[in-house]
C-alpha cells in the first residue's frame, strides 16, 4: 500500500536533547512538508521540500532543521534550540509542490520534560 | 496573508442532524480550498476540495461550495453520524516562492456526535 510513514507514534525526551523524527513515503512524490499542531490550532508549517537536497523555511523553522537526501525520506529535527517542542507533529508530501493536494502521515506526538 | 477562520467549536450534534461547520478566508488571487478531517490519535485526511468559484466540492455525504462573493466554503451534511466525529479543518492554498505553494489552515472545528 502506498503512503506516509511517521515513526515513532510517540516520543519523549528531556529537555536539551535534539530529537529526530521520522518520515518516509512511497507514494514517488516530489514534495515533503512538514507541519507542526498545538491544541485547538491549526496546523503551521515547519519546512518544505521540492526536490532532493533542497528544502526551504516555512512559517515556523527556527529551533528544527531538516535533511532532504533521498527522494523518499524527510527526517525533522527538533533542536534543544526550540522554545516550546511539544507538540503533535505531521509529515505531508504531494506530487508537486504546484499540485495543490497534500497527503498526510499519521502523526508523531512528541513530549518533552 | 492569506488566512482562513473557521466556526470556533466544539460542536455537539444528535446523530441524523444536519451539520454545517462556517469558513471564510482571505486570500489574493484565486486560491482553491480544502476540507481536511482528522480522527483522534491520526493525521489529516482529505474530506473534499474545490478549485474555482462556484465549484462544489463532495464526499461521503458531506459537500461545500466555493463561494467567491462571500469568500466563504462552508461543510454541510444532511444527516450526521456517530462515526463522523473527528476535527474538521478548512484550508487554502497560497504561494510561497519559486512557484511553490502551501496550504494556510484554519483552527479546526471539533465535531461531537452522540447517538
Amino acid at each position: 500500500d502506498g503512503g506516509i510513514t511517521q515513526s515513532p507514534k510517540y516520543l519523549f525526551r528531556k529537555e536539551g536533547q535534539n530529537v529526530t523524527l521520522s518520515c518516509e513515503q512511497n507514494l514517488n512524490h516530489d514534495a515533503m512538508y512538514w507541519y507542526r499542531q498545538d491544541p485547538g490550532q491549526g496546523l503551521r508549517l515547519i519546512y518544505y521540500s521540492q526536490i532532493v537536497n533542497d528544502f526551504q523555511k516555512g512559517d515556523i523553522a527556527e529551533g528544527y532543521s531538516v535533511s532532504r537526501e533521498k527522494k523518499e525520506s524527510f527526517p525533522l529535527t527538533v533542536t534543544s534550540a526550540q522554545k516550546n517542542p511539544t507538540a503533535f507533529y505531521l509529515c505531508a508530501s504531494s506530487p508537486g509542490l504546484a499540485m495543490n493536494e497534500q497527503y498526510f502521515g499519521p502523526g508523531t506526538r512528541l513530549t518533552v520534560t | 496573508g492569506d488566512s482562513v477562520t473557521q466556526m470556533e467549536g466544539p460542536v455537539t450534534l444528535s446523530e441524523e442532524a444536519f451539520l454545517t461547520i462556517n469558513c471564510t478566508y482571505t486570500a489574493t488571487g484565486y486560491p482553491s480550498l480544502f476540507w481536511y478531517v482528522q480522527y483522534p490519535g491520526e493525521g489529516l485526511q482529505l474530506l473534499l476540495k474545490a478549485t474555482k468559484a462556484d465549484d462544489k466540492g463532495s464526499n461521503k455525504g458531506f459537500e461545500a461550495t466555493y463561494r467567491k462573493e462571500t469568500t466563504s466554503f462552508h461543510l454541510e451534511k444532511g444527516s450526521v453520524q456517530v462515526s463522523d466525529s473527528a476535527v474538521y479543518f478548512c484550508a487554502l492554498n497560497t504561494a510561497l516562492i519559486q512557484g511553490a505553494q502551501k496550504l494556510v489552515f484554519g483552527q479546526g472545528t471539533r465535531l461531537t456526535i452522540n447517538p
